[in-house]
């Protein structure tokens, strides 16, 4: 069985400051990871993905993820946040082989103060 | 452009009634799935498809089914509604190679049952 904790519910920081929204999962096989942005009151996009290969993964809106396969985290930052950054963000894991499902976590709203 | 659409957007529905959330997708997709978003749960799986005829039940489908006649469809039934259904449904296609591209979400309904 796979499974994702996010352990941030909320993540307050100021605009322009850095932010680091955590990822840890667990599974027994090897593993794609996907981060997927929530805009208010609209569907999840794809923000990036871990497929195999570099550990560094880069995203869109200035994102990046670093997967970390001894500590099962699969970290997403971002250098220098800004207003419109203010949304919800799932981490997700997908085990490799075969027609395997997609674990959500359960959210990190990150709220951007001017 | 290619979309997926889920309407309505919003329902407000009496306890025992049954209800029907549409999705349509003109990406061609093969994969749809519908989710549930709950505070403090994340995204639940409650039925996916692979291809026409095909369904296949998920982590929280006591109490829904779906239906795939088509590419582009997969309704979502709430047999007999319960106040305990109230939440935010999303409906979500893919490719084949869907490691590589994620999903694609729609917009979400938000079903009230009263």
């Amino acid at each position: 069985a796979q499974s994702v904790t996010q352990l941030d519910s909320q993540v307050p920081v100021f605009e322009e400051a850095p932010v680091e929204l955590r990822c840890n999962y667990s599974s027994s096989v090897s593993v794609y990871l996907f981060w997927y942005v929530q805009y208010p009151n609209q569907g999840l996009q794809l923000l990036l993905k871990y497929l195999s290969g570099s550990t560094l993964v880069k995203g869109i809106n200035g994102f990046e993820a670093e997967f970390n396969k001894s500590q099962t985290s699969f970290h997403l930052r971002k250098p220098s946040v800004h207003i419109s950054d203010t949304a919800e963000y799932f981490c997700a894991v997908r085990s490799s082989g075969g027609y395997q499902k997609v674990t959500f976590g359960t959210g990190t709203k990150l709220q951007v103060i001017p | 452009d290619a979309e997926i659409t889920q309407s309505p957007r919003h329902k407000i529905t009496e306890t025992g009634r049954q209800v029907t959330l549409a999705c349509h997708q003109t990406w061609n997709h093969n994969n749809m799935f519908w989710y549930r978003q709950d505070l403090g749960h994340g995204l639940r799986l409650i039925h996916y498809s692979y291809g026409v005829q095909d369904t296949n039940k998920g982590e929280v489908s006591d109490g829904y089914s779906v239906s795939r006649s088509n590419t582009e469809d997969l309704p979502l039934t709430l047999e007999s509604a319960a106040s305990s259904q109230t939440s935010v449904y999303f409906c979500a296609s893919t490719c084949g190679v869907w490691e590589y591209y994620g999903y694609t979400f729609g917009s979400g309904t938000r079903l009230t049952v009263v």
